[in-house]
């Protein structure tokens, strides 16, 4: 089976600010990792992937994530935020591409 | 170019009706998914189709869930006997293959209230 936790389903920064997202998985196989956003009255937008290859991935929007199977994290990190980041993000793990289980989500609030 | 649609984007039931809900999939997409987000949670996986296939329902919480894809574009999910629990938004992604090199592509969701 696997899971994803999020932990702080509320994170405030400040613009310009590093934002730091966590994300733990776990997964008896090896995992593939996903970071998704989404705004007000939109649909999920996937932000960056891991599948194979570097374990250290820049998505849109300058943000980037890195794999860590020691730890079991893949956490989404982004150097300066942005007032249009302010929005909620959702981690993801799947190991067939058939079932994704998500996180419960973090909603990312960015003060000016 | 057009993404993928949802239809209605809300639905309010009273407990005990049935309702259908529509996922219209970005065009020659393969892969289709249905999921429920619960206010509050992440979204939960009911079920993927593979064109007209139905290959994972393991997501589905009851057997008044019940999901088609029978041409491999459109979509319905439908929920039978309605009942407070099943109030959520219920989303659709589609994808234009399996597998890590495509991006699974979300509607904006069906926001269903049950009364």
């Amino acid at each position: 089976a696997q899971s994803v936790t999020q932990l702080g389903s509320h994170v405030s920064v400040s613009e310009g600010a590093l934002v730091l997202l966590r994300c733990n998985y776990s997964s008896s196989v090896p995992p593939y990792l996903f970071w998704y956003v989404q705004y007000p009255n939109q649909g999920l937008q996937l932000l960056l992937k891991y599948t194979t290859g570097a374990t250290l991935v820049k998505g849109i929007n300058g943000f980037e994530a890195e794999f860590k199977k020691s730890e079991t994290s893949f956490h989404l990190t982004k150097p300066s935020a942005h007032m249009s980041d302010a929005a909620e993000y959702f981690c993801a793990v799947t190991n067939n591409f058939n079932k994704f289980y998500f996180g419960s989500g973090t909603k990312l609030n960015v003060k000016p | 170019g057009a993404g993928v649609s949802q239809s209605p984007r809300y639905k309010v039931a009273k407990r005990g009706q049935d309702v259908a809900l529509r996922c219209d999939p970005i065009s020659g997409h393969v892969s289709l998914f249905w999921y429920q987000q619960a206010l509050g949670q992440g979204p939960e996986f009911l079920t993927y189709f593979q064109n007209e296939a139905q290959l994972d329902k393991s997501g589905l919480p009851s057997d008044r869930f019940f999901a088609e894809r029978p041409e491999g574009s459109v979509s319905t999910l439908k929920i039978q006997r309605t009942q407070q629990e099943d109030s959520a938004v219920y989303l659709c992604a589609s994808s234009l293959g399996q597998g890590g090199t495509y991006e699974q592509y979300f509607g904006p969701g069906t926001r269903l209230t049950v009364t």
